[in-house]
């Protein structure tokens, strides 16, 4: 069935690094695929998503470039700041269905 | 906008007893979803509603789980009795017809079962 990998955590940077999260998917036909932010104490907020090959979305600083190739969707962000410390999931929805499947969550702390 | 509301936010009973979970969606939202997410791992759907047909109720243990909608906008979720691994976060979510790719999250219950 269709899944999504993402890398485990946790993650732990300085403010104003780099930050990649490395997301793999398998599914049939062409997915859409989000990355979904999780702050603590708080819901899941949608941060970003790619309906279709080549596709980038971003928001907030970050971005995620739909490949198909590869079947990845990694989250990267230039710099990184001290709330940007929560858990981010890796998420598919197939073509013409509605189940999202989540990745584990990967949690990420920035340090000041 | 008001987002997607649930109640209560936490929730501590002991093994055996019965359970319940509110989640009212965002307004004009006529899809609705529950997931539960165990920790550590990412949410698992539980039961999809369009309007009040519950449309996949595949992954919801139907032997003490139970949820309705019965005027088509907010739902509740119910087990009884709860077991010791029921304890997770249950979370609820909808999404609009017009943009069904996207759904939205309610701030969860958490649960535990002692």
């Amino acid at each position: 069935g269709d899944s999504v990998t993402q890398m485990e955590g946790p993650v732990t940077l300085s403010e104003e690094a780099f930050l990649t999260i490395n997301c793999t998917y398998t599914a049939t036909g062409y997915p859409s695929l989000f990355w979904y932010v999780q702050y603590p104490g708080e819901g899941l907020q949608l941060l970003l998503k790619a309906t279709k090959a080549d596709d980038k979305g971003s928001n907030k600083g970050f971005e995620a470039t739909y490949r198909k190739e590869t079947t990845s969707f990694h989250l990267e962000k230039g710099s990184v700041q001290v709330s940007d410390s929560a858990v981010y999931f890796c998420a598919l929805n197939p073509a013409g269905d509605y189940k999202l499947s989540f990745g584990a969550g990967t949690t990420v702390t920035v340090r000041a | 906008e008001a987002g997607v509301v649930q109640s209560p936010r936490y929730k501590i009973i002991e093994k055996k007893q019965p359970v319940a979970f509110w989640c009212n969606p965002i307004s004009g939202h006529n899809t609705l979803y529950w997931y539960r997410q165990n920790l550590g791992q990412g949410p698992e759907l539980l039961i999809r509603y369009e309007n009040e047909e519950a449309v996949d109720d595949s992954q919801l243990p139907k032997d003490r789980f139970s949820a309705e909608r019965l005027k088509g906008v907010d739902s509740t979720l119910k087990i009884q009795p709860a077991e010791l691994g029921d304890s997770a976060v249950y979370l609820c979510a909808s999404s609009s017809a017009l943009r069904t790719d996207t759904q939205y999250f309610g701030p969860g219950t958490r649960l535990t079962v002692l």
